[in-house]
């Protein structure tokens, strides 16, 4: 039972390009996130999934796009990145079912530099 | 939406001291509010969470209070040790997320120090 898996750990990358975060969940959740983390704010949610087909936007998604490929999968891609894109991001995943009050699993992050 | 503020920022004190971090919400809708501990490096992991029917809840050194009143709740980390260092996370469950995500709110962080 790994949790959330998400990849890569790290990238750098130049203004402009694009990539797609990947993560996957093994315990059969229906609700996926994806946060960024910066110093002094905390986790912001970027994208969420409630359940698979479905996808909406959080705080802040703003230069990004989402796909929930199916039950286990959710990517977020950066379609041109930017300098303020620069962040660690977290994916995560929830059980929702009887009210929602459930822990959130966090993947192990992915560090993004734009350079 | 709802709205967490978390104090203080950073927070240092002596080892065998207690540690207390504070939050606040705006919604009083909300009925979910964990806990959440970062190690340097690592990803964010549930230490304590309560819900609103209870006013404190304990697990060995740790502690949350809660007043719904108040809207806010409270982090106590008794007999502090150097392995409690790390970045402390509130959350508060959006109450207008029902029957979507049920989207977790975050406060922005508290840096603990505890200094050996």
């Amino acid at each position: 039972n790994a949790g959330v898996t998400q990849t890569p750990k790290f990238q750098v990358l130049k203004t402009g390009q694009s990539m797609t975060l990947q993560c996957a969940q093994d315990m059969n959740h229906n609700s996926m996130y994806w946060y960024r983390q910066d110093p002094g704010m905390g986790l912001r949610l970027i994208y969420y999934s409630a359940s698979e087909g479905t996808t909406d936007k959080g705080e802040v998604p703003n230069g990004y796009n989402v796909s929930r490929l199916n039950k286990r999968e959710f990517s977020l891609r950066l379609e041109s990145a930017a300098p303020s894109q620069t962040s660690v991001y977290f994916c995560a995943s929830r059980d929702i079912s009887g009210g929602g009050n459930t822990e959130a699993f966090f993947g192990q992050g992915t560090r993004l530099t734009v350079v | 939406g709802e709205n967490v503020e978390q104090h203080p920022s950073t927070l240092s004190v002596q080892e065998g001291d207690s540690a207390v971090i504070k939050c606040t919400y705006s919604d009083s809708a909300s009925n979910y509010f964990p806990w959440y501990k970062q190690e340097l490096g690592k990803r964010p992991q549930l230490i304590i969470d309560i819900r609103s029917n209870v006013g404190e809840k304990k697990d060995q050194r740790i502690a949350v209070t809660l007043n719904k009143t108040a809207k806010h709740f409270s982090l106590h980390i008794t007999e502090t040790q150097p392995e409690d260092s790390a970045v402390y996370f509130c959350a508060a469950l959006d109450p207008l997320s029902s029957g979507s995500a049920r989207q977790l709110t975050f406060g922005s962080g508290t840096q603990l120090t505890v200094l050996p």
